[in-house]
Protein backbone atom coordinates (compact mmCIF):
# COMPACT_ATOMS: atom_id res chain seq x y z
CA UNK A 1 0.00 0.00 0.00
CA UNK A 2 1.35 3.47 -0.86
CA UNK A 3 1.83 5.53 1.88
CA UNK A 4 2.91 8.98 2.92
CA UNK A 5 4.34 10.12 6.60
CA UNK A 6 5.09 14.03 7.16
CA UNK A 7 7.35 13.69 10.30
CA UNK A 8 6.56 16.76 12.54
CA UNK A 9 2.68 17.64 13.04
CA UNK A 10 3.78 20.94 14.09
CA UNK A 11 6.91 22.78 13.27
CA UNK A 12 7.59 26.61 14.56
CA UNK A 13 10.41 28.88 13.46
CA UNK A 14 11.35 32.55 13.44
CA UNK A 15 10.79 34.68 11.17
CA UNK A 16 14.16 35.05 8.77
CA UNK A 17 15.20 31.15 9.47
CA UNK A 18 15.52 28.42 7.25
CA UNK A 19 12.42 25.90 7.13
CA UNK A 20 12.19 22.30 6.90
CA UNK A 21 9.57 20.12 6.84
CA UNK A 22 10.07 16.28 6.09
CA UNK A 23 8.38 13.77 3.91
CA UNK A 24 8.80 10.26 3.37
CA UNK A 25 6.76 7.73 1.34
CA UNK A 26 6.33 4.82 0.57
CA UNK A 27 5.06 3.58 -3.34
CA UNK A 28 5.52 0.46 -5.43
CA UNK A 29 6.33 2.31 -8.35
CA UNK A 30 7.93 5.66 -9.39
CA UNK A 31 5.31 8.25 -8.19
CA UNK A 32 5.01 11.95 -8.64
CA UNK A 33 5.10 14.01 -5.32
CA UNK A 34 3.89 16.75 -4.44
CA UNK A 35 3.57 19.55 -2.04
CA UNK A 36 0.50 22.00 -1.14
CA UNK A 37 -0.29 24.53 1.40
CA UNK A 38 -3.37 25.42 2.84
CA UNK A 39 -4.20 28.60 4.67
CA UNK A 40 -6.99 29.05 6.84
CA UNK A 41 -10.39 27.98 5.34
CA UNK A 42 -8.80 28.38 2.03
CA UNK A 43 -8.20 26.05 -0.72
CA UNK A 44 -4.67 23.30 -1.49
CA UNK A 45 -2.39 25.62 -3.66
CA UNK A 46 0.33 23.70 -5.20
CA UNK A 47 4.18 24.74 -4.21
CA UNK A 48 6.12 22.26 -6.19
CA UNK A 49 5.77 18.62 -7.50
CA UNK A 50 8.42 15.98 -8.86
CA UNK A 51 7.52 13.99 -12.12
CA UNK A 52 11.04 12.09 -12.61
CA UNK A 53 13.09 15.03 -14.50
CA UNK A 54 15.73 16.66 -11.88
CA UNK A 55 15.30 15.55 -8.56
CA UNK A 56 15.95 18.88 -6.94
CA UNK A 57 12.78 20.76 -7.63
CA UNK A 58 11.91 24.76 -6.86
CA UNK A 59 8.54 26.04 -6.25
CA UNK A 60 6.69 29.35 -5.30
CA UNK A 61 7.80 31.83 -2.56
CA UNK A 62 10.95 30.33 -2.67
CA UNK A 63 10.13 26.73 -1.47
CA UNK A 64 11.98 23.48 -2.92
CA UNK A 65 12.19 20.34 -2.00
CA UNK A 66 14.70 17.65 -2.67
CA UNK A 67 13.48 14.07 -4.39
CA UNK A 68 15.79 10.92 -2.66
CA UNK A 69 14.94 7.95 -3.86
CA UNK A 70 17.65 5.82 -1.65
CA UNK A 71 16.21 7.61 1.36
CA UNK A 72 12.07 7.51 0.22
CA UNK A 73 11.93 11.22 1.04
CA UNK A 74 10.84 14.40 -0.21
CA UNK A 75 11.25 16.87 1.85
CA UNK A 76 10.51 20.92 1.55
CA UNK A 77 12.68 23.27 2.49
CA UNK A 78 13.05 27.70 2.32
CA UNK A 79 16.27 28.94 3.21
CA UNK A 80 14.36 31.78 5.13
CA UNK A 81 10.52 32.15 6.59
CA UNK A 82 8.13 34.83 6.02
CA UNK A 83 4.88 35.24 7.98
CA UNK A 84 3.25 34.74 5.49
CA UNK A 85 4.35 31.23 5.19
CA UNK A 86 2.54 30.15 8.55
CA UNK A 87 -0.28 27.75 7.05
CA UNK A 88 -0.38 24.13 6.76
CA UNK A 89 1.46 22.06 4.24
CA UNK A 90 0.82 18.87 3.15
CA UNK A 91 2.91 16.12 1.37
CA UNK A 92 0.97 14.02 -1.27
CA UNK A 93 1.91 11.28 -3.35
CA UNK A 94 0.17 10.03 -6.70
CA UNK A 95 0.95 6.52 -6.72
CA UNK A 96 0.27 6.43 -10.63
CA UNK A 97 -1.25 2.72 -10.11
CA UNK A 98 -4.98 3.78 -10.86
CA UNK A 99 -6.69 6.81 -11.88
CA UNK A 100 -5.33 9.76 -10.45
CA UNK A 101 -5.86 9.27 -6.80
CA UNK A 102 -4.04 11.16 -4.47
CA UNK A 103 -2.48 10.20 -1.30
CA UNK A 104 -2.29 12.44 1.25
CA UNK A 105 0.31 13.01 4.38
CA UNK A 106 -1.36 13.98 7.88
CA UNK A 107 0.00 17.80 7.25
CA UNK A 108 2.07 19.96 9.50
CA UNK A 109 1.48 23.13 10.87
CA UNK A 110 4.08 26.04 10.10
CA UNK A 111 4.29 28.48 12.96
CA UNK A 112 6.32 31.86 12.04
CA UNK A 113 7.43 33.34 14.87
CA UNK A 114 7.58 37.67 14.29
CA UNK B 1 -7.27 30.91 -16.43
CA UNK B 2 -6.57 28.31 -14.08
CA UNK B 3 -8.64 28.63 -11.68
CA UNK B 4 -11.60 26.55 -9.87
CA UNK B 5 -14.64 28.71 -8.16
CA UNK B 6 -17.08 26.62 -6.17
CA UNK B 7 -20.02 28.17 -4.65
CA UNK B 8 -21.74 29.04 -2.09
CA UNK B 9 -18.35 29.74 0.10
CA UNK B 10 -20.81 28.94 3.25
CA UNK B 11 -23.43 26.80 3.20
CA UNK B 12 -25.75 26.37 6.47
CA UNK B 13 -28.49 23.55 6.22
CA UNK B 14 -30.72 21.41 7.91
CA UNK B 15 -30.61 17.85 8.30
CA UNK B 16 -34.11 17.84 6.16
CA UNK B 17 -32.87 20.60 3.59
CA UNK B 18 -31.88 19.48 0.14
CA UNK B 19 -28.90 21.37 -1.11
CA UNK B 20 -26.01 21.73 -4.12
CA UNK B 21 -22.93 22.53 -4.12
CA UNK B 22 -21.22 24.02 -7.32
CA UNK B 23 -17.92 23.50 -9.02
CA UNK B 24 -16.24 25.59 -12.21
CA UNK B 25 -13.39 24.89 -14.27
CA UNK B 26 -12.55 26.30 -17.84
CA UNK B 27 -9.04 24.92 -17.80
CA UNK B 28 -10.17 22.30 -20.48
CA UNK B 29 -9.70 19.48 -17.96
CA UNK B 30 -11.26 16.34 -18.30
CA UNK B 31 -11.12 15.08 -14.81
CA UNK B 32 -12.93 16.19 -11.64
CA UNK B 33 -13.14 15.38 -7.87
CA UNK B 34 -14.88 16.20 -5.06
CA UNK B 35 -13.11 15.98 -1.22
CA UNK B 36 -14.09 16.09 2.01
CA UNK B 37 -11.80 17.81 4.59
CA UNK B 38 -12.53 17.23 8.38
CA UNK B 39 -10.62 20.15 10.77
CA UNK B 40 -7.00 19.98 11.26
CA UNK B 41 -7.03 16.42 8.86
CA UNK B 42 -5.81 16.02 5.17
CA UNK B 43 -8.56 15.66 2.50
CA UNK B 44 -10.56 13.00 1.51
CA UNK B 45 -11.21 11.82 -2.08
CA UNK B 46 -14.89 11.23 -2.19
CA UNK B 47 -15.90 11.12 -6.12
CA UNK B 48 -13.95 11.25 -9.26
CA UNK B 49 -15.20 12.34 -12.80
CA UNK B 50 -13.07 11.10 -15.59
CA UNK B 51 -14.85 12.51 -18.72
CA UNK B 52 -18.04 13.27 -17.55
CA UNK B 53 -18.61 9.68 -16.86
CA UNK B 54 -17.93 8.78 -12.56
CA UNK B 55 -14.87 6.74 -12.59
CA UNK B 56 -14.05 6.42 -8.66
CA UNK B 57 -16.89 6.10 -5.34
CA UNK B 58 -15.09 6.18 -2.38
CA UNK B 59 -18.41 4.21 -0.62
CA UNK B 60 -19.90 7.64 0.30
CA UNK B 61 -23.46 7.67 1.72
CA UNK B 62 -25.98 8.07 -0.79
CA UNK B 63 -27.20 11.17 0.33
CA UNK B 64 -24.22 12.54 -1.41
CA UNK B 65 -25.16 12.60 -4.83
CA UNK B 66 -22.53 13.96 -7.47
CA UNK B 67 -23.75 15.06 -11.44
CA UNK B 68 -21.38 15.94 -13.62
CA UNK B 69 -23.51 17.98 -16.34
CA UNK B 70 -20.48 19.00 -18.81
CA UNK B 71 -17.01 18.63 -18.69
CA UNK B 72 -16.35 22.30 -17.19
CA UNK B 73 -19.42 21.44 -14.14
CA UNK B 74 -19.45 19.27 -11.01
CA UNK B 75 -22.54 19.15 -8.49
CA UNK B 76 -22.54 17.69 -5.14
CA UNK B 77 -26.34 17.18 -4.40
CA UNK B 78 -26.90 17.08 -0.73
CA UNK B 79 -30.25 15.54 0.93
CA UNK B 80 -30.80 14.67 4.50
CA UNK B 81 -27.52 15.44 5.76
CA UNK B 82 -26.23 14.59 9.67
CA UNK B 83 -24.20 17.17 11.42
CA UNK B 84 -20.94 14.85 11.20
CA UNK B 85 -21.20 15.73 7.23
CA UNK B 86 -20.45 19.67 8.57
CA UNK B 87 -16.90 20.02 6.75
CA UNK B 88 -15.38 21.63 3.95
CA UNK B 89 -15.70 20.70 0.61
CA UNK B 90 -13.10 20.67 -1.80
CA UNK B 91 -13.54 20.36 -5.72
CA UNK B 92 -10.46 20.17 -7.85
CA UNK B 93 -10.02 18.80 -11.45
CA UNK B 94 -6.97 17.71 -13.83
CA UNK B 95 -5.68 16.88 -17.07
CA UNK B 96 -6.94 13.62 -18.02
CA UNK B 97 -3.56 12.07 -18.19
CA UNK B 98 -1.20 14.11 -15.88
CA UNK B 99 -1.41 14.24 -12.14
CA UNK B 100 -1.49 17.35 -11.01
CA UNK B 101 -4.96 18.44 -9.39
CA UNK B 102 -6.24 22.73 -8.98
CA UNK B 103 -8.19 22.87 -5.84
CA UNK B 104 -10.52 25.46 -5.29
CA UNK B 105 -11.35 27.33 -2.17
CA UNK B 106 -13.70 25.13 -0.94
CA UNK B 107 -17.71 25.02 0.54
CA UNK B 108 -17.42 25.42 4.22
CA UNK B 109 -20.91 23.40 5.28
CA UNK B 110 -22.53 23.12 8.51
CA UNK B 111 -25.08 21.08 8.97
CA UNK B 112 -27.69 21.57 12.15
Amino acid sequence: AQSVTQLDSHVSVSEGTPVLLRCNYSSSYSPSLFWYVQHPNKGLQLLLKYTSAATLVKGINGFEAEFKKSETSFHLTKPSAHMSDAAEYFCVVNPMEYGNKLVFGAGTILRVKS
Amino acid sequence: DTEVTQTPKHLVMGMTNKKSLKCEQHMGHRAMYWYKQKAKKPPELMFVYSYEKLSINESVPSRFSPECPNSSLLNLHLHALQPEDSALYLCASSQADRTQQYFGPGTRLTVT
